[in-house]
């Protein structure tokens, strides 16, 4: 059974940095891509970043140049580095397994996120 | 405002059917793969259908996928009170280079 557990998160002022973390049990992260994903309070979800088997790292532009995506492979640990946090960063966020393959008969990208944690809340105060 | 839109909320009686949509554009719905999925109050998100209209292991027949263009519905059938949640579709986008998730629909199930 996969579990994703989610540490990490508080409540920091504007400005401040924070990591969260991601543990994983059930699969290994070095082998699969590992997604962020976030939600604001009573909002929709948000993607946040993703990093893929071979280390690349994609970012969502609102998130781009403040937070990083990385891991650990001998402690089988996603990370988020999020710096100069503002309130608009305030949700909970989620890690996720992301399966991410190109069909090449059909020339399409699948993507999509089979198992997730249950969250952790970060609040960035003004 | 979300790149994929969903209409905000939809609403059926116990044991019809409804429909949720989710459009987007030739970057990513029109030539992407399309998963949806569904979160209860207060838990994380579940995985209902991924490329297009593949179910998970445990997800009933009642929950279908179809895509077509730049657009994908999500259909769920004989609806149940505990049906009442949000649903999101998600794909990923080539020329944003991102994964992309649709605004969200509330099923309310009157």
């Amino acid at each position: 059974e996969v579990q994703l557990v989610e540490t990490g998160g508080g409540l920091i002022r504007r400005g401040g940095s924070l990591r969260l973390s991601c543990a994983a049990s059930g699969i290994t992260v070095s082998s699969n891509y590992m997604s962020w994903v976030r939600q604001a309070p009573g909002k929709g979800l948000e993607w946040v970043s993703v990093m893929s088997v071979g280390g690349s790292t994609y970012y969502a532009d609102s998130v781009k140049g403040r937070f990083t995506i990385s891991r650990d492979n001998s402690r089988n640990t996603l990370y988020l580095q999020m710096n100069s946090l503002r309130p608009e960063d305030t949700a909970i966020y989620y890690c996720a397994r992301v399966l991410f393959t190109f069909h090449y008969d059909s020339s399409g990208y699948s993507w999509y996120l089979d198992d997730w944690g249950q969250g952790t809340l970060v609040t960035v105060s003004s | 405002q979300s790149v994929l839109t969903q209409p905000p909320s939809v609403s059926a009686a116990p044991g019809q059917k409804v429909t949720i949509s989710c459009s987007g554009n030739s970057s990513n719905i029109g030539n992407n793969y399309v998963s949806w999925y569904r979160q209860l109050p207060g838990t994380a998100p579940k995985l209902l259908i991924y490329d297009n209209n593949k179910r998970p292991s445990g997800i009933p027949d009642r929950f279908s996928g179809s895509k077509s263009g730049s657009s994908a519905t999500l259909g769920i059938t004989g609806l149940q009170t505990g049906d009442e949640a949000d649903y999101y579709c998600g794909t990923w986008d080539n020329s944003l280079s991102a994964g992309l998730f649709g605004g969200g629909t509330k099923l309310t199930v009157l």
